[in-house]
């Protein structure tokens, strides 16, 4: 399978910082990305879809101007929560689709704390 | 819009035993995916088996197997000979076969594997 990988796999940071979490696809270029959160014991939600080239696509209910997402090239996607607060600390997820095998394949997530 | 319940949030079963997992969906699509996906400790996601729905046959991996009623729209996981490294959170999720591809994910089921 193919493999993905996220930097950094955990930050602390103090409230009103901004933190960027970097998401790579190691051997596939991915026109399509997508970041999720995981809050303990619960399931992954989706927050935005991140397209290559054009502005990400937020679910409804996400803050855009919060979670800044950019898609720069075809192995590169960021997330950055800006001015960050307790209540957004949380495991952190990306993944990419791969058209050719109708799947997603998972970073193994960023663990975000926000003191 | 898609939903996906998985109405047992916590399941154990014994070492070389089957255990089975739930799964419904709702959708007005035709044509669709479904998986499992399980995540460990690690919390890494792992794709365990993907069915399309188109297919009539079941998709099998190994000890994995899923017993899919496309006119039920329920989806179930058998483990056969459950092994302790079986521990982890599964997640049942739909996607559609458009472009955008997103997952819905369930609330997932936390399966103990005892001795």
């Amino acid at each position: 399978g193919a493999v993905v990988s996220q930097h950094p796999s955990w930050v602390i940071c103090k409230s009103g910082t901004s933190v960027k979490i970097e998401c790579r696809s190691l051997d596939f270029q991915a026109t399509t990305m997508f970041w999720y959160r995981q809050f303990p014991k619960q399931s992954l939600m989706l927050m935005a879809t991140s397209n290559e080239g054009s502005k990400a696509t937020y679910e409804q209910g996400v803050e855009k101007d919060k979670f800044l997402i950019n898609h720069a090239s075809l192995t590169l996607s960021t997330l950055t929560v800006t001015s960050a607060h307790p209540e957004d600390s949380s495991f952190y997820i990306c993944s990419y689709r791969s058209g050719f095998y109708n799947e997603q394949f998972f970073g193994p997530g960023t663990r975000l704390t926000v003191l | 819009a898609q939903t996906v319940t998985q109405s047992q949030p916590e399941m154990s079963v014994q070492e070389a035993e089957t255990v089975t997992l739930s799964c419904t969906y709702d959708t007005s699509e035709s044509n669709y995916y479904l998986f499992w996906y399980k995540q460990p400790p690690s919390r890494q996601m792992i794709l365990v088996i993907r069915q399309e729905a188109y297919k009539q046959q079941n998709a099998t991996e190994n000890r994995f197997s899923v017993n899919f009623q496309k006119a039920a729209k329920s989806f179930s996981l058998k483990i056969s000979d459950s092994q302790l490294g079986d521990t982890a959170m599964y997640f049942c999720a739909f996607m559609n076969t458009g472009t955008a591809s997103k997952l819905t994910f369930g609330t997932g089921t936390r399966l103990q594997v005892t001795l």
